[in-house]
């Protein structure tokens, strides 16, 4: 159950660090997301990204930034970290192409406590 | 943007007992509709999803309706089991012309008592 894999599993920091995490999917898609799971267990899109475009959410701090080096990675980097960014990010990803929706497999989330 | 609406924020029903978690959404531009279950400290798997085309989808226990008139779509689980407590998500997406994410409901947290 390793298709969509996520490091590291738990991250404990500072307050003002920046820190990485790190998404590989091994299915072949063209889509990745990150969301991000608060303490309230609310699953929220952060960003969508394939080769040809990113999407990101109007409400994501510009902290936030995405970064992919091929189609089957695409990493989170963190600037500053606030303790507001305390919460559970998940990485995502679909296949591209159809026009009534595509499934999307999540990896298994990434446990960020900011102290 | 799209807005997806659940109910109820928890449900606890007696094992066997059916269940039944409603969502509603705004956009009527949405045309996929999952529905996720997440176990506490795992990750959403899907369980059932359903596109525009159709009004209904069941695989064995579990079910879902879509009613895109009214804007809502059900799951339903039927004779439910110890193991189908956990939290479950719907989620509402409009492919449109890019890449776009999931808008997910705040949750059911599911509860069947033996």
């Amino acid at each position: 159950d390793t298709a969509v894999s996520q490091t590291p599993k738990y991250l404990v920091t500072q307050m003002g660090n920046d820190k990485s995490i790190k998404c590989e999917q091994n299915l072949g898609h063209d889509t990745m997301y990150w969301y991000k799971q608060d303490s309230k267990k609310f699953l929220k899109i952060m960003f969508s990204y394939n080769n040809k475009e990113l999407i990101i959410n109007e409400t994501v701090p510009n902290r936030f930034s995405p970064k992919s080096p091929d189609k089957a990675h695409l990493n989170l980097h963190i600037n500053s970290l606030e303790l507001g960014d305390s919460a559970v990010y998940f990485c995502a990803s679909s296949p591209q192409g159809g026009a009534l929706g595509e499934t999307q497999y999540f990896g298994p989330g990434t446990r960020l406590l900011v102290l | 943007g799209e807005n997806v609406e659940q109910h109820p924020s928890t449900l606890s029903v007696q094992e066997g007992d059916s269940a039944v978690i409603k969502c509603t959404y705004s956009d009527s531009a949405s045309n996929y509709f999952p529905w996720y279950k997440q176990e506490l400290g795992k990750r959403p798997q899907l369980i059932i999803d359903i596109r525009s085309n159709v009004g209904e989808k069941k695989d064995q226990r579990i079910a879902v309706t879509l009613n895109k008139t009214a804007k809502h779509f059900s799951l339903h689980i039927t004779e439910t089991q110890p193991e189908d407590s956990a939290v479950y998500f719907c989620a509402a997406s409009n492919r449109g012309g890019g890449a776009d994410g999931l808008t997910f409901g705040k949750g059911t947290h599911l509860i069947i008592q033996p």
